[in-house]
């Protein structure tokens, strides 16, 4: 099983910064899926990144998937205290026949009003 | 329901007494996961099931954990003999798409159950 690390581990801001946090790996990945938990709730679906230097964009966050198909950014741009969540990375574990998730270990990111 | 349902959301146990959480997935999806999510960390696979088949139990702990879908819909995680180290969330994950397929396949999670350990 390949593993995620994702970084930092913990991000405090004020509403209006920007911010950035990374998934790192040393294995190739077909694809990467983002998730954000918000407090109390089960993760959701943000995107799923599939081509290697692929971008993509939604509303105020831009996602990326590194040319060698071994890293991935999220890019928040003008936080609000709505984007207060952990932020997860995860793989479809391929070589099983479940589709199960591997995840990383989750960025928890807290806007401050 | 429009989405997967657990209950209980919190579940407070002595530690040595058996519980059992119930998932209910969204309704005609194939696949169902249980992972387990330490505080502030990623959630970490547990069991499969596609249908009423447990194909893969290959993260459970140990022999204390048992989990079954028996008419291939709602599915029960059942903890033996509770420990401290069990304290975590339990969340059920469910997929419309069969695990073995090559689509990149959405997961949707319930709430979880927050199981604390005394």
């Amino acid at each position: 099983t390949q593993l995620l690390e994702q970084s930092p581990q913990f991000l405090s801001i004020q509403e209006g910064e920007n911010l950035t946090v990374y998934c790192n790996s040393s294995s190739v990945f077909s694809s990467l899926q983002w998730y954000r938990q918000e407090p109390g709730e089960g993760p959701v679906l943000l995107v799923t990144v599939v081509t290697g230097g692929e971008v993509k964009k939604l509303k105020r966050l831009t996602f990326q998937f590194g040319d060698a198909r071994k890293d991935s950014s999220l890019h928040i741009t003008a936080a609000q205290p709505g984007d207060t969540g952990l932020y997860l990375c995860a793989y479809q574990h391929g070589s099983s026949n479940t589709g199960k998730l591997i995840f990383g270990q989750g960025t928890t990111l807290q806007v401050k009003p | 329901g429009a989405g997967v349902s657990q209950s209980p959301r919190y579940k407070v146990a002595k530690r040595g007494q058996d519980v059992a959480l119930r998932c209910d997935p969204i309704s005609g999806h194939v696949s169902l996961f249980w992972y387990q999510q330490a505080l502030g960390q990623g959630p970490e696979f547990l069991t499969y099931f596609q249908n009423e088949a447990q194909l893969d139990k290959s993260g459970l702990p140990s022999d204390r954990f048992f989990a079954e879908r028996p008419e291939g819909s709602v599915s029960t995680l059942k903890i033996q003999r509770t420990q401290q180290e069990d304290s975590a969330v339990y969340l059920c994950a469910s997929s419309p798409n069969r695990g073995d397929s090559y689509m990149n396949t959405e997961a949707f999670f319930g709430q979880g159950t927050r199981l604390t350990v005394v």
